[in-house]
């Protein structure tokens, strides 16, 4: 079992749909969670950084982690064609020098106009 | 602000051949980070820098990789020689420090016929 799994997809959905991306874990020391947005041939972008448990909204997305169940999820709301791409989680725990980011798979996300 | 860059942006070579990729990071960022994003997965760390140090190449397969960051800016990775499974996208990425968020740059895609 790998320590990130993330369902691959493909993901399609219609313009305007909420869209609900989520990914779990098997390290508890994991306290640092992000979501990276990569685009076809282009480097992965940040897109939300969450610390510990809780939610975390900017704008369209919700980014939300739940170490109990070891499950993080982002939500995008009234999803648009611009944001059709690759989503990635990525983690990594607090020790001292723990710089290192485990990433998922990735979901590959097409919204439909 | 410029972002990383990352040359060549495509290359394909054939197997035994040497093959070499540079990045130039954003301005004053001294972390440095070379990551390996094969087909359908997310980047896993090959070798992170602090200035010129390489401070974590435990990822790095050492008979045929090897990477340098001479005067603590550019870095070049090397492959020789280039396998068949080498195929994939080599993923610069720097930040400010270890603890900073990180950087993508838009990667090299390597073609090892």
């Amino acid at each position: 079992q790998k320590e990130v799994e993330q369902d691959p997809g493909p993901l399609s959905v219609p313009e305007g749909a909420i869209v609900s991306l989520n990914c779990t874990y098997s390290n508890s020391a994991f306290q640092y969670f992000m979501w990276y947005r990569q685009y076809s041939r282009k480097g992965p972008e940040l897109l939300m950084y969450t610390y510990s448990s809780g939610n975390k909204e900017d704008g369209r997305f919700t980014a939300q982690v739940d170490k109990s169940s070891k499950y993080i999820s982002l939500f995008i709301r009234d999803s648009q064609p611009s944001d059709s791409a690759t989503y990635l989680c990525a983690m990594r725990d607090s020790g001292a020098g723990s710089y290192q980011l485990t990433f998922g798979k990735g979901t590959k996300l097409s919204v439909i106009p | 602000e410029a972002g990383v860059v990352q040359s060549p942006r495509y290359k394909i070579i054939e197997k035994k051949q040497p093959v070499a990729f540079w990045c130039n990071p954003i301005s004053g960022h001294n972390t440095l980070y070379w990551y390996l994003q094969n087909l359908g997965q997310g980047p896993e760390l090959l070798i992170r820098y602090e200035n010129e140090e390489a401070v974590d190449d435990s990822q790095l397969p050492k008979d045929r990789f090897s990477a340098e960051r001479l005067k603590g800016v550019d870095s070049t990775l090397k492959i020789q020689p280039a396998e068949l499974g080498d195929s994939a996208v080599y993923l610069c990425a720097s930040s400010p420090t270890a603890y900073n968020e990180q950087f993508f740059g838009p990667g090299t895609r390597l073609t090892v016929l």
